[in-house]
């Protein structure tokens, strides 16, 4: 089991839809992390927060909206999205800051379908 | 960008037999991770060697580093049905994010 809780495991959703994807950690962990999964690919970094603040936003659509509302909960708001955003969307926290390159911890993921 | 490749990209074994991945890297790192994903989860945490390591055991689990050659390897000795997943090399430099590797896709029939 994973000490980084994401819901909800799978989501379906259309391309006028409003979705919100969570994630929870209770370690104490400082930095918290969006990655986007395709298959048979490896995590792509999305957005960083380091102390509740972003800190790293790698090109992202505006269509995803990250939100830190504190040092447990990290939310991805998503809108209008299209199929390709289809994806396994993994959070993960670590103990350092993420320049740190400190060990990751992944939740589950939620599996997003958009159709 | 994505800096660590991976070698084998898929590696079918017998159970009880070792199994090896190979990554390899284009800059200075600070340290090397290893990770593992099982079909549709998360990733697992599995090892982490620093720069001034060379070789580092975490039970049935052997990483190498070379830096001079800027590659690792990960060596699963007596390999089990639930060692079959995904294994990914990530890559950490000094004022920069992990960079993931391809992966190696392992599957260990019993």
């Amino acid at each position: 089991d994973t000490e980084v809780t994401q819901t909800p495991k799978h989501l379906v959703m259309g391309m006028t839809n409003k979705k919100s994807l969570k994630c929870e950690q209770h370690m104490g962990h400082r930095a918290m992390y969006w990655y986007k999964q395709k298959a048979k690919k490896p995590p792509e970094l999305m957005f960083v927060y380091s102390y509740e603040k972003l800190s790293i936003n790698e090109s992202v659509p505006s269509r995803f909206s990250p939100e830190c509302p504190n040092s447990s909960l990290l939310n991805l708001h998503l809108h209008a999205l299209q199929p390709e955003d289809s994806a396994l969307y993994l959070c993960a926290s670590s103990r350092g800051e993420g320049r740190t390159n400190s060990p990751l911890h992944f939740g589950n993921g939620t599996r997003l379908t958009v159709t | 960008s994505q800096q660590g490749e991976e070698d084998p990209q898929a590696l079918s074994i017998q159970e009880g037999e070792n199994a090896t991945m190979n990554c390899s890297y284009k800059t200075s790192i600070n340290n090397l991770q290893w990770y593992r994903q099982n079909s549709g989860r998360g990733l697992v945490h599995l090892i982490l060697i620093r720069s001034n390591e060379r070789e580092k055991h975490s039970g049935r689990l052997r990483v190498t580093l070379d830096t001079s050659k800027k590659s690792s390897s990960l060596l699963i000795t007596a390999s089990r049905a639930a060692d079959t997943a995904s294994y990914f090399c990530a890559t950490g430099n000094a004022g920069n994010m992990l960079t993931f590797g391809g992966g190696t896709r392992l599957m260990v029939k019993p």
